[in-house]
């Protein structure tokens, strides 16, 4: 159980266009997602979180227009970067909380951005 | 201030043997969860173990267990009996306050394990 999945896994982008991420949990309704920036060699950044239905909270820091959160539904969250530049070049990982266990985040295999 | 602290960036352990990676937190919050995650190379974050701040015993999932230390703010990870798969990156990571769906964890810098044969 608590399977998360994201899609794709990869994305290689020209600068300028947009791309939308995938977060899906399988088997289990998540209320909460969230959505993380992780860069080389460092720890993860939390960039929003994601409840079903509402809007997304933002962390100081990341533009709500340049990153666009939809949590359409309990078992699907997605982050559009619009406009990518070079530097949204990242790894991008989600997770859910959410069915048997509401204490732990269960994390997505995550996708890499890069942005030419 | 750093609320998660782990302070050795990389470790060695030879195959077979057991290693602690350690970890200390910051919080004036009674209500807390700690949390261990494993990063191998192709970067999925997979859940290993979780401590809440009430919980008398120390968590223990198959080869990992949990010291914890609540006086010390210290949640050190122990993998018994380490096998070349266990090589990848460690956080630690700390939920503040009552469980609910919105609460963000907080995560440490990493450290790196790299077993060696």
């Amino acid at each position: 159980g608590a399977v998360v999945s994201q899609h794709p896994s990869r994305v290689i982008c020209k600068s300028g266009t947009s791309v939308k991420i995938e977060c899906r949990s399988l088997d289990f309704q998540a209320t909460t997602m969230f959505w993380y920036r992780q860069f080389p060699k460092q720890s993860l950044m939390l960039m929003a979180t994601s409840n079903e239905g509402s809007k997304a909270t933002y962390e100081q820091g990341v533009e709500k227009d340049k990153f666009l959160i939809n949590h359409a539904s309990l078992t699907l969250s997605t982050l559009t970067v619009t406009s990518a530049h070079p530097e949204d070049s990242s790894f991008y990982i989600c997770s859910a909380v959410g069915g048997h266990n509401r204490e732990t985040q269960y994390f997505g295999p995550g996708t890499r951005l890069l942005v030419l | 201030a750093q609320k998660i602290t782990q302070t050795q960036p990389g470790m060695f352990v030879q195959e077979k043997e057991a290693v602690t990676l350690d970890c200390t937190y910051d919080t004036s919050d009674p209500s807390y969860g700690l949390f261990w995650y494993k990063q191998p190379s192709s970067g999925e974050m997979i859940f290993l173990i979780y401590q809440g701040s009430y919980d008398q015993q120390n968590a223990t999932e198959g080869r990992y267990s949990l010291n914890f230390q609540k006086a010390r703010k210290s949640a050190n990870l122990v993998i018994s009996a380490s096998q070349l798969g266990d090589s990848a990156m460690y956080f630690c990571a700390m939920r503040e306050g009552r469980m609910n769906y919105g609460q963000n964890f907080v995560f440490g810098p990493g450290t790196r394990l790299s077993v060696l044969p």
